[in-house]
Parts: structure tokens; C-alpha cells; sequence
């Protein structure tokens, strides 16, 4: 089974609107840490936010924001006030394990164009 | 601060040669890094792990003979592609993890590898 699901392989959205990314997981590790990254097409990934499955709060990071509901499985990535460099692929990950050194598994991203 | 190097950028090699990819973390000490590999259009599929002084450990259906990992100091690990073929070619990534914080990995640019 898929660690981590990603369903929408491309998305547009309006600049200053908000989007939705969606990404669901799989572990049966009630520890565990979710983590989204940006990748333009340079090629680089930069984080953007992290959950814990212990907190308690929806992480947050400026314009981003973790949607986090842990009986669905889900942990989707809010971006408001969208902006023409947010055109990027995104990728949802999962550690299973709070340990820094375990391994990440990706999911298979999601395009977002954001439109003018 | 959390700067990840990667050298070169891009190359491109012929059938049969070697090829050595260098991640540094500039700013901070990493005991653990981490090498991915990221075919076009796909995700990021981890290769191996490597802690400082230690061998690495590399992911079911990777070859450690053709994908020679060092991690000599904290601040230095290599990926030497050995006898590079076509369907090696491939964008490779490598992310370092701090000392001083185990949440996060930090990413290097990438090597965009093509072999001829």
C-alpha cells in the first residue's frame, strides 16, 4: 500500500486565492512526523511545514498551514493569498518515527500553477 | 543558516565512466545524510542513508557496488556512480540533518545526472 497518496497530479488556482493541497498517509507508527515540501524548477526542495503526530495544533508557517486530521489520515497543505511564485511541484512526505535519521517517504507531488 | 551544497550542478558522462557527486553542509555539522533519486515527472525515491565514519545504508533494490556512498567528516558525504550507464542518468539529491535539530531535513540543489 502507498505511504503517502496524492491524488491531484495538477492544480490551478486564482493569485490571492487559496488552495488546497490534499495528501492522505498510511502507518500503523502512532509516531510518526508529516512534512510538506516546495520543489520550483530548479530543482530544489525547500520545506515548508512540519506536523508532528502529537500535536496538538495544525501546524502553521506564514501563508501555509497543515490541515491535520489524524482520524482520516489526512494532512492537507493550505496556502492563502496565493502568489505567482508559488507555481511549483509539491511534495507531501511521512517519517515514521520522531527520529531525525529515519527514513522520509515522498508522495508523488501535485503541480500548482497559480494563474494571474 | 542550514545551507546544502551540491557539486556539480549537472554533468553529463559517457557509458562505462565514474562519476562523483559531492554534498556539503556549509553552515552546520551533519551526522546523517541522505541520498535521493528523482527520475523525471516521479518522486524523490531515497537510495541510502549515511552517518559519519559508519558505512551507509541503502534501500532494498539499490546497489551499493554502483553507488558508492562516503560520509568522511560532518560536513561532507559522496555519491560515486560507478560505471555509469544511460538509465542512470537521473536528478540526484542529497539532504543533511543538523546536530541541532532533528525535525528537519535540508536539502541540496540537486545534480542532474545524464549519462551518454
Amino acid at each position: 500500500a502507498q505511504k503517502i497518496t496524492q491524488t491531484q497530479p495538477g492544480m490551478f488556482v486564482q493569485e490571492k486565492e487559496a488552495v488546497t493541497l490534499d495528501c492522505t498517509y498510511d502507518t500503523s507508527d502512532p509516531s510518526y512526523g508529516l512534512f510538506w515540501y516546495k520543489q520550483p524548477s530548479s530543482g530544489e526542495m525547500i520545506f515548508l511545514i512540519y506536523q508532528g503526530s502529537y500535536d496538538q495544533q495544525n501546524a502553521t508557517e506564514g501563508r501555509y498551514s497543515l490541515n491535520f486530521q489524524k482520524a482520516r489520515k489526512s494532512a492537507n497543505l493550505v496556502i492563502s493569498a496565493s502568489q505567482l511564485g508559488d507555481s511549483a511541484m509539491y511534495f507531501c512526505a511521512m517519517r515514521e518515527g520522531l527520529e531525525g535519521y529515519q527514513k522520509v517517504t515522498f508522495g508523488i507531488g501535485t503541480k500548482l500553477q497559480v494563474i494571474p | 543558516g542550514a545551507v546544502v551544497s551540491q557539486h556539480p550542478s549537472w554533468v553529463i558522462c559517457k557509458s562505462g565512466t565514474s562519476v562523483k557527486i559531492e554534498c556539503r553542509s556549509l553552515d552546520f555539522q551533519a551526522t546523517t545524510m541522505f541520498w535521493y533519486r528523482q527520475f523525471p515527472k516521479q518522486s524523490l525515491m531515497l537510495m541510502a542513508t549515511s552517518n559519519e565514519g559508519s558505512k551507509a545504508t541503502y534501500e532494498q533494490g539499490v546497489e551499493k557496488d554502483k553507488f558508492l556512498i562516503n560520509h568522511a567528516s560532518l560536513t561532507l558525504s559522496t555519491l560515486t556512480v560507478t560505471s555509469a550507464h544511460p538509465e542512470d542518468s537521473s536528478f540526484y539529491i542529497c539532504s543533511a540533518l543538523g546536530l541541532a535539530n532533528d525535525n528537519e531535513q535540508f536539502f541540496g540543489p540537486g545534480t542532474r545526472l545524464t549519462v551518454l
